[in-house]
Formats: C-alpha cells, structure tokens, sequence
C-alpha cells in the first residue's frame, strides 16, 4: 500500500475486555512506532521497534499494554483488560531507516479505541 | 526535564491573514524539530522540519518555520491564511532518542 494502514479504524470495547489493534507499516521501513492520543492531547510515544526488535518500550503505561512484530513488518499492539482510561486514538508511524531525526515518521490514520 | 509547549491551544485568523503558531522547547542538546498537522479522523501529516543547517525552514502549503536556539523556539508561519488551512497542528521534537516528543496542539481557526 501507499500509506501506513491500521485497523480496525474504530474500536468499542467494554471494560475488561482484551483488544487487538494492527498496524501494516510502508514496505521495506524499518522503524515502527506507536503513539497514544487522548482527547485533546498530542500524541505520547509508547514503544519503537527497529524491524523485530523492540528497542524502546518505557513509554507503554501499565504492564497491560503489550506489542510485538514478530516479523520485522506488521505490528500488534495489545491491551488487555480494557480500562476507561484506555480510551485514547492509537497511531502508528513508520520510518525508512532509523528513528533519527533525518528520518521522516509516515504516520497512519489511527484506532480510535472507545472503553464503556 | 524535556518538554515541547504550545501556547494558545486555540488561535482564530481572517483569510489572508497573517498564521502564527508558537512553538518552544526545552533541551540541553541540539533537537530535532517538527511541525505535523493533523485533519479531523486523519492521521498526521509533516509540514516540515530541522534537522541540521539553516535555521529558516520551508514547508508544504506555504508554511515555513524558523529555529531559534538563543530562544529555543521553533514557531511556524504562513503569510496569508486559507481557509483549507483550518486543522489542528503540532510540534514535535526529537531530543536524540528515537522517539518524538509532541506539543498539546494547537486548533486554528480562518475565518471568513
């Protein structure tokens, strides 16, 4: 595809539940992020992974979020046990090389994840 | 500690005015800067950015932004505002780690 992809693009879960949410990064990027959006708020780093390895996850809130990318190209972040708290737009971004600065992050269009 | 402020979480502009977003940071090492702007139900767009070199940056759709380090400010402008202008923008910077740190944001508004 063109563009970074995630899906579901919406998401409603009750409290407790465990969600799944995808991210299809640009073929052939290396660097994949995700990022969490509240309400109103810029978006705050949750992990990084450089092709299979998660190289930086001290942004993940609680020991209930959990990502992978097992194969160096799409990634699943986790959230198990669903709090309202969670309720947040998730965005994924993906990068050529590195992370570094010289390398522009593509993001995606989002999950928005709704927490009745 | 890090950190990107954005003042003015909401800013109003006539069309054809002036846009003036404001940008700072705090660091003690050379950042990396950013501007995204952000459409309803989008995801995030790059304006532009600084990395190294000169300090006035061009953009697309008009923008520009111009590093100042005495002030640590990094503030975006765009001569005469359009109506298509109208979104949510963020700055962001990377302190060195990989990871980008992002501004609450800030809504502009054109009006008529």
């Amino acid at each position: 595809g063109a563009g970074v992809s995630q899906s579901p693009r919406y998401k409603v879960a009750k409290r407790g539940q465990d969600v799944a949410l995808r991210c299809d990064p640009i073929s052939g990027h290396v660097s994949l992020f995700w990022y969490q959006q509240a309400l109103g708020q810029g978006p705050e780093f949750l992990t990084y992974f450089q092709n299979e390895a998660q190289l930086d996850k001290s942004g993940l809130p609680s020991d209930r979020f959990f990502a992978e990318r097992p194969e160096g190209s799409v990634s699943t972040l986790k959230i198990q046990r669903t709090q309202q708290e969670d309720s947040a737009v998730y965005l994924c971004a993906s990068s050529h090389l590195s992370g570094h600065g010289f390398d522009e992050q593509y993001f995606g269009p989002g999950t928005r994840l709704t927490v009745t | 500690a890090q950190s990107v402020t954005q003042l003015g979480s909401h800013v109003s502009v006539s069309e054809g005015a002036l846009v003036l977003l404001r940008c700072n940071y705090s660091s003690s090492v050379p950042p990396y800067l950013f501007w995204y702007v952000q459409y309803p139900n989008q995801g995030l767009q790059l304006l532009l950015k600084y990395t190294t070199g000169a300090t006035l940056v061009k953009g697309i759709n008009g923008f520009e932004a111009e590093f100042k380090k005495s002030e640590t400010s990094f503030h975006l402008t765009k001569p005469s505002a359009h109506m298509s202008d109208a979104a949510e923008y963020f700055c962001a910077v990377d302190f060195g780690n990989e990871k980008l740190t992002f501004g609450t944001g800030t809504r502009l508004t054109i009006i008529p």
